[in-house]
């Protein structure tokens, strides 16, 4: 089964919308720590935030935010007033206390912010 | 800080050849990771090295494919034989000691064509 779910594959937006990337997650162990990463088209993951499970408090970053909710299961990312250097893939990640050295990955969302 | 270095950052060689890719993880960071990227499944974890020592390297295809970290700052990926499957984009990432959180970083990767 796969511990990490982005469901949305592709994602296109104009300019200054919204964005909201989904991120289910699946784990067993009650300490656990999720992951955002960036890949824009030049290759290169781009490391965006971190959370622990024990701390769901949502963090807010300039344009970005991210929701945390351990009753859902989710680790959402949302981008306020898109800008097209925000396209690019974006990959939500899990690793488990008793092996948090192994990420999971999710598959990653296609934002395409157009002008 | 350079970040992760990896080289080259395109490989393109023929079937059956030897390839051999590069890393120099951030300076201090005593974890170094060896990912693989495509389309069909994702960013899988090949291989991962603690203070140079392997520790995990179940995610690693098959014999054809190997790993070194002879000092804190260089490893290797070599595959011997190459085969057109192994194309792919392959990533290098470090991760600093301390707690369980630490998120890892990138490198540029290198992506690979096997002809």
């Amino acid at each position: 089964a796969q511990k990490v779910t982005q469901a949305q594959t592709e994602i296109s937006v104009v300019e200054k919308e919204d964005v909201t990337l989904d991120c289910v997650y699946e784990t067993r162990d009650t300490t656990y720590y999720l992951f955002w990463y960036k890949q824009p088209p030049s290759g290169e993951l781009v490391f965006l935030i971190r959370r622990n499970s024990f701390d769901e408090q949502n963090e807010i970053s300039g344009r970005y935010s991210w929701n945390f909710q351990k009753s859902t299961s989710s680790f959402n990312f949302t981008i306020t007033a898109s800008q097209v250097v925000d396209s690019a893939v974006y990959f939500c990640a899990l690793s488990e206390e008793h092996n948090f050295n192994k990420f999971y990955f999710g598959s990653g969302t296609k934002l395409n912010v157009k002008p | 800080d350079a970040g992760v270095i990896q080289s080259p950052r395109h490989e393109v060689t023929e079937m059956g050849q030897e390839v051999t890719l590069r890393c120099k993880p951030i300076s201090g960071h005593d974890y170094l990771f060896w990912y693989r990227q495509t389309m069909m499944r994702g960013l899988e974890l090949l291989i991962y090295f603690n203070n140079n020592v392997p520790i995990d390297d179940s995610g690693m295809p098959e014999d054809r494919f190997s790993a070194k970290m002879p000092n804190a700052s260089f490893s290797t990926l070599k595959i011997q034989p190459s085969e057109p499957r192994d194309s792919a984009v392959y990533f290098c990432a470090s991760r600093a000691p301390g707690t369980k959180n630490t998120e890892a970083f990138f490198g540029q990767g290198t992506r690979l064509t096997v002809v």
